[in-house]
């Protein structure tokens, strides 16, 4: 099983070009997340989905959308990037059973806008 | 206001000390607590986890916690540390025990001198 899959690993993009990063899980999860790593301020939420078809705002969502494209993909658009984008992007994936869970992450974007 | 607190940045400590990684959060009821670690350039994976129980929690690579109502705590421990615990390790909380989101403390930097 690969997990929790991300691309790209590494882009650079103008202010104002717009991009959609990847995520696919083969964990049959319900739950999917997007978070943005910066340092110091360990990791923030940016939108989850807690099955499919449903998507829900997280702690920081402003300037992005995302996609729960079927079960298995969760995309998160920037639709003009911003240099306060520059970051490190996680996806992660969780299924809620018998009272535990735990979130599985990905292996990260980083993303730079300049 | 509602937060995860990880007192202390960066850490230094020998081959073979103890350690002890602090978290406290701010949050009336006793939430779902994790905690992951992250190598440098990697993703994040689980340590351990408390939902209920027993308030000393084992998880991998030799760590454990110990849940603390009273002081809102759950700090990480490890006996003897080793130099591939070099990392950065991070507190989660999830309020809603609902199996969702994630509100992360801010990272501890671990340095191991030898």
């Amino acid at each position: 099983n690969a997990g929790v899959t991300q691309t790209p690993k590494f882009q650079v993009l103008k202010t104002g070009q717009s991009m959609t990063l990847q995520c696919a899980q083969d964990m049959n999860h319900n739950s999917m997340y997007w978070y943005r790593q910066d340092p110091g301020m360990g990791l923030r939420l940016i939108y989850y989905s807690a099955s499919e078809g449903t998507t829900d705002k997280g702690e920081v969502p402003n300037g992005y959308n995302v996609s729960r494209l079927n079960k298995r993909e969760f995309s998160l658009r920037l639709e003009s990037a911003a240099p306060s984008q520059t970051s490190v992007y996680f996806c992660a994936s969780s299924e809620f059973e018998s009272g535990s869970y735990e979130q599985y992450f990905g292996p990260g974007t980083r993303l730079t806008v300049t | 206001a509602q937060s995860v607190t990880q007192p202390d940045i960066h850490i230094t400590v020998s081959e073979g000390a103890s350690l002890e990684l602090r978290c406290n959060y701010s949050y009336g009821a006793t939430p779902y607590l994790f905690w992951y670690v992250q190598s440098p350039g990697q993703g994040l994976q689980l340590l351990l986890k408390y939902f209920s129980g027993d308030t000393l929690v084992q998880g991998i690579k030799g760590f454990e916690a110990e849940f603390k109502r009273s002081q809102s705590s759950f700090n990480l421990r490890k006996p003897s540390v080793h130099w591939s615990d070099a990392a950065e390790y991070f507190c989660a909380v999830d309020p809603y025990n609902q199996g969702g989101k994630l509100i992360f403390g801010q990272g501890t930097e671990l340095s191991v001198k030898p």
